[in-house]
């Protein structure tokens, strides 16, 4: 079945940086792109970028260009999301979620990872 | 940027009733980009529902989309128990990609 395990929860400080993994089974990992989406404390949820596991491409929401980088690492099936600057604002559930094909950015997310709680405090 | 907004913020029903959750969006836009998901607490979302017509794996068909140019429904009938949870609308396949309305609640 598929499946996304993402890894787990992480403090930072203000001003750091944090990678989060997303490892993927169950499915051809190429055949489908990757998502990110967040989820502030008692918020809604914003996508944060895409990248093709098949070529590597990218797409980032405007709000995260210059301080998120989406990589994908086909031979393992795992894909990360590192975001730098930590904020507080940027205390959140980071979501990777795997798009119903690997078509573009823009497509539906059918499979979502468990979540990483990402705290950011001095 | 074309922003969703959803109503109500909360829908309170009793099982076995009709739930009509609202999904607006700023610009016109198809149905075929419109998408909507289920979470519950300390859960990831489930995709219930994209395009015009197509259930994801597993759905039933008690849940139904519908709608057109700025406006779109999910319509749960025979609401159940399990189904009490917030409820998010996607706009997808524009610029940015992705778009979330603010959620409904539905509540007991």
């Amino acid at each position: 079945q598929v499946q996304l395990v993402q890894s787990g929860a992480e403090v930072e400080k203000p001003g750091a940086s944090v990678k989060v993994s997303c490892k993927t089974s169950g499915y051809t990992f190429i055949n489908f792109g990757i998502n990110w989406v967040r989820q502030a404390p008692g918020q809604g949820l914003e996508w944060m970028g895409w990248i093709s596991t098949y070529n590597g491409n990218t797409n980032y929401a405007q709000n995260f260009q210059g301080r998120v980088t989406l990589t994908a690492d086909t031979p393992t099936g795992a894909a990360y999301m590192e975001l730098r600057s930590l904020r507080s604002d940027d205390t959140a559930i980071y979501y990777c979620a795997r798009a119903i094909s690997a078509a573009g950015p823009g497509l539906p997310f059918d499979y979502w990872g468990q979540g990483t709680l990402v705290t950011v405090s001095s | 940027e074309i922003v969703l907004t959803q109503s109500p913020g909360t829908l309170s029903l009793s099982p076995g009733e009709s739930a009509t959750l609202s999904c607006r969006t700023s610009q016109s836009v198809s149905s075929s980009y419109l998408a909507w998901y289920q979470q519950k607490p300390g859960q990831a979302p489930r995709l219930l529902i994209y395009g015009p017509s197509n259930r994801a794996t597993g759905i039933p068909d008690r849940f139904s989309g519908s709608g057109s140019g700025t406006d779109f429904t999910l319509t749960i009938s025979r609401v159940e128990p399990d189904d009490f949870a917030v409820y998010y609308c996607q706009h997808f396949g524009g610029s940015p990609p992705h778009t979330f309305g603010q959620g409904t609640k539905l509540e007991i």
